[in-house]
């Protein structure tokens, strides 16, 4: 059964970078498929951040791009999340997730989520 | 960017009565449309894929129809467990966009 393990501070404060990672089980993400952040603010919807493939191959948001960097550890099958210059409405719930391919794929598992608090 | 509408934003909804959610387009995306469900505190859901294919595990009272711009979610005989906001997705070309959601309470 796949799994996946979001980690990382629940508090953060503005201006600083935000760092989050996802460790996966029950698949090894060197053997393919794509790795997915999404957030969600509290009481909002979904939005997507980007997409990793295990080859490094990235995939932005363009109303995120200039400030988020998603990486692939395949040594700890996991993936990583920065964003930089937070402000207080970089607070979400922070969703890690495996995608079947880049384009035309689904979205089939998900991270239980965690809460990230941006304070001034 | 491809923007996702969805109707109603809210229904109120009683036991085994039907429900239909719709989910517009602003440009084609074929069937590359996909169906969530987030029960509050939980993570979502995958109900139904490309449109109108069923997903192992999910019950057979919810189903998926539509392409190109206009998409249906549909859940028959309406269940309490079924309280959750819905949520459409797609994958047809990026930025990948999810819709606002559609929130279903039970009377």
């Amino acid at each position: 059964q796949v799994q996946l393990q979001e980690s990382g501070p629940g508090l953060v404060k503005a201006s600083e970078t935000l760092s989050l990672t996802c460790a996966v089980s029950g698949y090894s993400i060197s053997s393919g498929y794509y790795w997915d952040w999404i957030w969600q603010p509290p009481g909002k919807g979904l939005e997507w951040i980007g997409t990793i493939y295990h080859s490094g191959s990235t995939y932005y948001n363009p109303s995120l791009k200039s400030r988020v960097t998603i990486s692939a550890d395949t040594s700890k099958n996991q993936f990583s999340l920065k964003l930089s210059s937070l402000t207080a409405a970089d607070t979400a719930v922070y969703f890690c997730a495996r995608r079947t391919t880049m384009v035309r794929g689904v979205i089939d598992y998900w991270g239980q989520g965690t809460l990230v608090t941006v304070s001034s | 960017e491809i923007v996702l509408t969805q109707s109603p934003d809210f229904q109120s909804v009683t036991p085994k009565e039907k429900v239909t959610i719709t989910c517009r387009a602003s440009l084609s995306i074929d069937s590359s449309l996909h169906w969530y469900q987030q029960k509050p505190d939980q993570s979502p859901k995958l109900l139904i894929k490309f449109a109108s294919q069923s997903i192992s595990g999910v019950p057979s009272r919810f189903s998926g129809s539509g392409s190109g711009t206009d998409f249906t979610l549909t859940i028959n005989s309406l269940e309490a467990e079924d309280a959750a906001t819905y949520y459409c997705h797609q994958s047809s070309s990026l930025p990948f966009t999810f819709g606002p959601g559609t929130k279903v309470d039970i009377k």
